[in-house]
């Protein structure tokens, strides 16, 4: 059974920084693309971003509204992905979502970490 | 950039069929995935590639795709239905993934 856990969310001042974890069970993360998905205000799905798996060359690719704020990368011995947010704006907060990627769909999801940006 | 757009809820009756659309240009040419949030969880994909099931999922769930507008079919709706219903492409010329609007689905 595939398994996604997310961590690292809470409340952080306009204009810091976070870094999410998502760590998994039941697969490798080295060996698959895996995205971060957020839910903001309950509502609406964004995409965040997207790594590549290893072996298609470990690349990130995000959302136009990152602009240059958020980076990806991962640990391989402890099958981790890490999201590392900065410049946080009030409109970042939100639920974060952790999810593998497969072909263009997102097939394994996390149970999601709540990130705040308030001052 | 791309949009899906789907309409904001669809109410029905146990045992009736509910059909769930999502609209964006040329959908047609893209590969619609649909995902299933039930409240306060995560969301769970339910149909990929247009009309594909992923392991698990009831038959009762369909879906297809014509023209500019991609269907979610539920058929004998359950109460255990009632969720969000969200449609997902891959936008090639943004290199983006685009979730439409969301679809309310209320089981009467």
């Amino acid at each position: 059974e595939v398994r996604l856990v997310e961590s690292g969310g809470g409340l952080v001042k306009p204009g810091g920084s976070l870094r999410l974890s998502c760590v998994a069970s039941g697969l490798s993360l080295n060996n698959v693309w895996a995205s971060w998905v957020r839910q903001v205000a309950g509502e609406d799905l964004e995409w965040v971003g997207r790594i590549k798996s290893e072996i298609d060359g470990g690349t990130a690719d995000f959302a136009n509204f990152v602009k240059a704020r958020f980076s990806l990368s991962r640990d391989h011995s402890k099958n981790m992905i890490y999201l590392q947010m900065n410049s946080l704006k009030v409109e970042d907060t939100g639920l974060y979502y952790c999810a593998t990627v497969s072909g263009s769909r997102f097939e394994f999801w996390g149970r999601g970490v709540l990130v705040t940006v308030s001052s | 950039s791309y949009v899906l757009s789907q309409p904001p809820s669809v109410s029905v009756a146990p045992g009736q069929t509910a059909t769930i659309s999502c609209g964006g240009d040329s959908l047609g040419r893209k590969s619609v995935h649909w995902y299933q949030q039930r409240p306060g969880q995560a969301p769970l994909l339910v149909i990929y590639s247009g009309d594909d099931r992923p392991s698990g999922i009831p038959e009762r769930f369909s879906g297809s795709t014509s023209g500019d507008t991609a269907t979610l079919t539920i058929n004998r709706v359950e109460v255990g239905d009632e969720a969000e219903y969200f449609c997902q492409v891959w936008d090639r010329s943004s290199n983006h993934y685009v979730f439409g609007t969301g679809t309310e689905v209320t089981v009467l």
